[in-house]
């Protein structure tokens, strides 16, 4: 049972544009969510998160926003560069537990 | 600050043999979570562990068990191996309250021929 969803598996964007990153839960008991990074051969990174008190949160370059009526997390990057080519998990917890999406593949064009 | 360090980075087992995977947390974390991915999934949950107890486990069979040391780094054991045990063993380190992000280490790559 995926209570974490990331529909698209892969997505392409050239360098200088908008990246955006769609997950959908279904637990409504999920009250922190993150946004991970992962290359190759390393463990995943974190890049940001809100609590499910808030429906957005901006850290630079990225932004994540929370509809909590619609179950449903975004990422967005602004402006892409290429070193942000890598898998993106979604990650929602609920009490002491973290469940993951499947990881959408982003790919920064030059 | 030493983040989160795992060993060791890849091994290679045979069918119902036993490995044990260790993991050193962030400095200053307590809580210690261990995750399996396999290959074009994400990871899941096997068990956290806090002041040397499992606090809450996934849906993985007793084969998998775990420790935590009084300087909480912690150890994820599985025994009589499987061919479907082969994935990437991930750490992670964590405050127990509030909202405190996890924090990986690079993984410990389990092959079972």
């Amino acid at each position: 049972d995926q209570q974490v969803k990331q529909n698209s598996p892969s997505l392409s964007v050239q360098e200088g544009r908008i990246s955006i990153l769609n997950c959908d839960y279904t637990n409504s008991m999920f009250d922190y969510f993150l946004w991970y990074k992962k290359y190759p051969a390393e463990g995943p990174t974190f890049l940001i998160s809100i609590s499910s008190i808030k429906d957005k949160n901006e850290d630079g370059r990225f932004t994540v926003f929370l509809n909590k009526s619609a179950k449903h997390l975004s990422l967005h990057i602004v402006p892409s560069q290429p070193g942000d080519s890598a898998v993106y998990f979604c990650v929602a917890r609920a009490g002491n537990q973290f469940y993951f999406g499947t990881g959408t593949s982003l790919t920064v064009i030059p | 600050d030493a983040g989160v360090t795992q060993s060791p980075t890849h091994l290679i087992k045979t069918r119902g043999q036993q490995v044990t995977l260790r993991c050193s947390p962030k400095s200053g974390h307590d809580t210690v979570s261990w995750y399996q991915q396999a290959l074009g999934q994400g990871p899941q949950f096997i068990f956290q562990y806090y002041e040397e107890e499992e606090r809450q486990r996934g849906n993985f069979p007793d084969r998998f068990s775990g420790h935590q040391f009084p300087n909480y780094s912690s150890e994820l054991n599985v025994n009589a191996l499987l061919l479907g045990d082969s994935a990437l063993y991930l750490c992670a380190s964590s405050f127990l309250s509030g909202n405190s992000p996890l924090h990986f280490g690079n993984g410990t790559r389990l092959t079972v021929t």
